[in-house]
């Protein structure tokens, strides 16, 4: 069974300051998407990754993937207060010829002025 | 507007009611998911219509859950005989066909509906 972790779950922190939330999942995939959440809001695509070393910037995220170590890196330059939200990442699990989104838990990011 | 739309926003029921849920898809996409969401959690994949055929359902699908999509276009999700525990977010998600979109496929997401049972 894939499970995907994502850490921290919560995370707090100033404005200006560089931080990074990671995705652990368990099995092989092809496919992994970072999705940002707005507090009683729907998801909405910010990357999808699709091979090993893969690597995507908007504006001040920046996301990566490494297939090998299973692991994706959202990575956030200079916050600031607009991107506070939930941020999910999900895995790809192939099924015949459909496939199915496995999610993480979310990470909470407050950016306080 | 032209994203995924879904109706009603909100719904509060009684538990053993039944209620129905409808999501209309981006006019162009094929492709048609349920999930449920729950405070503090990721989605959890719900079932899957690719046109009018529903190709995968969750084994956590119980059976007082069914959904539809009569003519590939928009699709209703029922819940009879609500309990409180199926008091969530259910969120709706398109996407273009494999042929179009390959493996850059994006699921675009509905505002949900947001169920709570008493």
């Amino acid at each position: 069974e894939l499970k995907v972790e994502q850490n921290p779950l919560f995370l707090s922190m100033q404005e200006g300051k560089n931080y990074t939330i990671y995705c652990n999942y368990s099995t092989t995939s092809d496919r992994l998407y970072w999705y940002r959440q707005d507090p009683g809001k729907s998801l909405e695509s910010l990357f999808v990754l699709l091979s090993n070393g893969a690597v995507k910037q908007e504006g001040r995220l920046m996301a990566s993937l490494d297939t090998k170590a299973r692991l994706s890196t959202l990575h956030i330059t200079a916050a600031v207060h607009d991107l506070s939200a939930t941020y999910f990442c999900a895995v790809v699990i192939s099924l015949d010829s459909n496939y199915q989104l496995i999610w993480g838990a979310g990470t909470k990011l407050i950016i306080k002025p | 507007d032209t994203g995924v739309s879904q109706d009603p926003r909100h719904k509060i029921t009684k538990r053993g009611q039944n209620v129905t849920f409808r999501c209309d898809p981006i006019s162009e996409h094929n492709r048609l998911y349920w999930y449920r969401q729950t405070l503090g959690q990721g989605p959890e994949f719900l079932t899957y219509f690719q046109n009018e055929a529903q190709l995968e359902k969750s084994r956590l699908l119980s059976d007082r859950f069914s959904a539809e999509r009569p003519k590939g276009s928009f699709s209703t999700l029922e819940i009879q005989r609500t309990e409180q525990g199926d008091s969530a977010m259910y969120l709706c998600a398109s996407s273009l066909p494999f042929r179009l979109a390959g493996r850059q496929e994006t699921q675009y997401f509905g505002p949900g509906t947001r169920l709570l049972v008493l």
